[in-house]
C-alpha cells in the first residue's frame, strides 16, 4: 500500500479483556516495528519483526503482551487481561532494504475502562 | 544504548517568528538522527533526518536541523513559522547498524499564535 495502516483507530475495551491491534506495513517493506505511546510521552519499542521472525521482543512489558507476522506482511499485537496502564497510542511502523529509516502509521488509540 | 532529551515541552511562538526546538542525545555508537512531527490526530511524520554527511539537513515544510558531535545536539530550525506548524515534534535516535529500534524523546508542543 501507499503508507503503513493500522486498525483499528481507536478502541476502548474494559478491563481483563483481550484486544488485537493490526498494522498493515508499506508492502514493500521488510521490517515492521511495534511502539507504545503514553500519554505526554514519546514512543517506546516493543518489539520487531524482520519478515516473519521476531528477533528482539525486550520492550514487551509483560507476558500479556504478543505479537506476530505470520506470512511476513501484516501484523497484529495482541494485549491479553488488559489493565488500565496498557491504556495508550500504540504505533506501527515499516522500513525496507535499508534499514535506515522507519514509516509510521496514523496508531491505534487504547482505553481500558 | 541510546537516549533523547527534549527540554522545551512546549514553545509558544509568534506566527513568522523564527523558531528552534532543542535535542540532545547520548550514545556510545554512532548514530542516525530524526525529528518527527505529529499533527493534532495525524500519526508520525518524518520531517528530516540525518544519516551522514552534510551536519545540515533540510526537510519539509521549511524546516531544517543541525547535527552537532561535539555538543551532541539535533536542534530543529526554521526561520518564519505558520500556524499550521502548531503541532507536536519528536526528536528521535537510534545507532547506525542493521535493525536497530527508535529512542524518542518526551517532545515539543509547537504553539503557533497569530
Amino acid at each position: 500500500g501507499a503508507g503503513v495502516s493500522q486498525s483499528p483507530r481507536y478502541k476502548v475495551t474494559k478491563r481483563g479483556q483481550d484486544v488485537t491491534l493490526r498494522c498493515d506495513p508499506i508492502s514493500s517493506h521488510a521490517t515492521l516495528y511495534w511502539y507504545q505511546q503514553a500519554l505526554g510521552q514519546g514512543p517506546e519499542f516493543l518489539t520487531y519483526f524482520n519478515y516473519e521472525a521476531q528477533p528482539d521482543k525486550s520492550g514487551l512489558p509483560s507476558d500479556r503482551f504478543s505479537a506476530e507476522r505470520p506470512e511476513g506482511s501484516i501484523s497484529t499485537l495482541t494485549i491479553q487481561r488488559t489493565e488500565q496502564r496498557d491504556s495508550a497510542m500504540y504505533r506501527c511502523a515499516s522500513s525496507g532494504d535499508r534499514q535506515e529509516t522507519q514509516y509510521f502509521g496514523p496508531g491505534t488509540r487504547l482505553l481500558v475502562l | 544504548a541510546q537516549s533523547v532529551t527534549q527540554l522545551d515541552s512546549q514553545v509558544p511562538v509568534f506566527e513568522e517568528a523564527p523558531v528552534e526546538l532543542r535535542c540532545n542525545y547520548s550514545s556510545s555508537v554512532s548514530v542516525y538522527l530524526f525529528w518527527y512531527v505529529q499533527y493534532p490526530n495525524q500519526g508520525l511524520q518524518l520531517l528530516l533526518k540525518y544519516l551522514s554527511g552534510s551536519t545540515l539537513v533540510k526537510g519539509i515544510n521549511g524546516f531544517e536541523a543541525e547535527f552537532n558531535k561535539s555538543q551532541t545536539s539535533f536542534h530543529l530550525r526554521k526561520p518564519s513559522v505558520h500556524i499550521s506548524d502548531t503541532a507536536e515534534y519528536f526528536c528521535a535516535v537510534r545507532g547506525n547498524t542493521g535493525f536497530q529500534k527508535l529512542v524518542f524523546g518526551t517532545g515539543t508542543r509547537l504553539l503557533v499564535s497569530p
